[in-house]
């Protein structure tokens, strides 16, 4: 069965203190992995695509990488308006033609000043 | 582009009223989908439209319908609501890969 699985489920840093977001998969086929942020009573927004192993994206703070079994979102030097919920979905390649994601639960970062 | 809306942004329902929540793109994608998010939960996926005329089940389709009869739009009607229904209710679009959602409908059922 297809699943993604994120950790940890909180995660609260000081300001400054650099982490990694971790997202776990088993999926057969991989066509696309994709990061989201999500802030309080808002749609989550669309941040990285990610499609091989080795691959790597970079966006401010924020870096998205990907192996076979796992994506990393990398947080460098974290600012209080970097907090919120990140989430993680994969799309396999049985979901080609109706472009289904499966998503985890996500990640709520918490950094404080 | 206005991307994904929806409307209305806040809801309260009586126990088995119906209504429709509205879903409108203009990305001219062919892909609609509908999540429910509960608090600490994943998203999960009500229904989805491949294209105009054609829709299907995701994984929580009991007590709700759609319909597609345009590209643009994709509204979602609850029938008969019951507080299992009260989440937050988004809708998205793609072309084929990353998905585009709109700001969330919150429903209360009571």
């Amino acid at each position: 069965e297809d699943q993604v699985t994120q950790s940890p489920e909180a995660l609260r840093l000081q300001e400054g203190e650099s982490s990694s977001l971790n997202c776990s998969y088993t999926v057969s086929g991989l066509r696309g992995l994709f990061w989201y942020r999500q802030d309080p009573g808002k749609g989550p927004e669309f941040l990285f695509t990610l499609y091989s192993a080795g691959e790597e994206k970079e966006k401010e703070r924020l870096k998205a990488t990907l192996t076979k079994k796992e994506s990393f979102l990398h947080i460098t030097a974290p600012k209080p308006e970097d907090s919120a919920t990140y989430l993680c979905a994969v799309q396999a390649g049985s979901s080609s033609n109706t472009g289904k994601l499966i998503f985890g639960q996500g990640t709520t970062l918490q950094v404080k000043p | 582009n206005a991307g994904v809306t929806q409307t209305p942004k806040f809801r309260i329902l009586k126990i088995g009223q119906s209504m429709t929540l509205q879903c409108t793109q203009d990305m001219n994608h062919n892909y609609m989908y509908w999540y429910r998010q509960d608090p600490g939960m994943g998203l999960k996926l009500i229904y989805y439209s491949v294209g105009a005329g054609i829709t299907d089940k995701g994984e929580v389709p009991n007590g709700y319908n759609v319909s597609r009869s345009t590209t643009e739009d994709f509204p979602l009607r609850l029938e008969l609501a019951a507080p299992s229904q009260t989440s937050v209710y988004f809708c998205a679009s793609s072309y084929s890969g990353e998905q585009y959602f709109g700001p969330g409908t919150r429903l209360t059922v009571t």
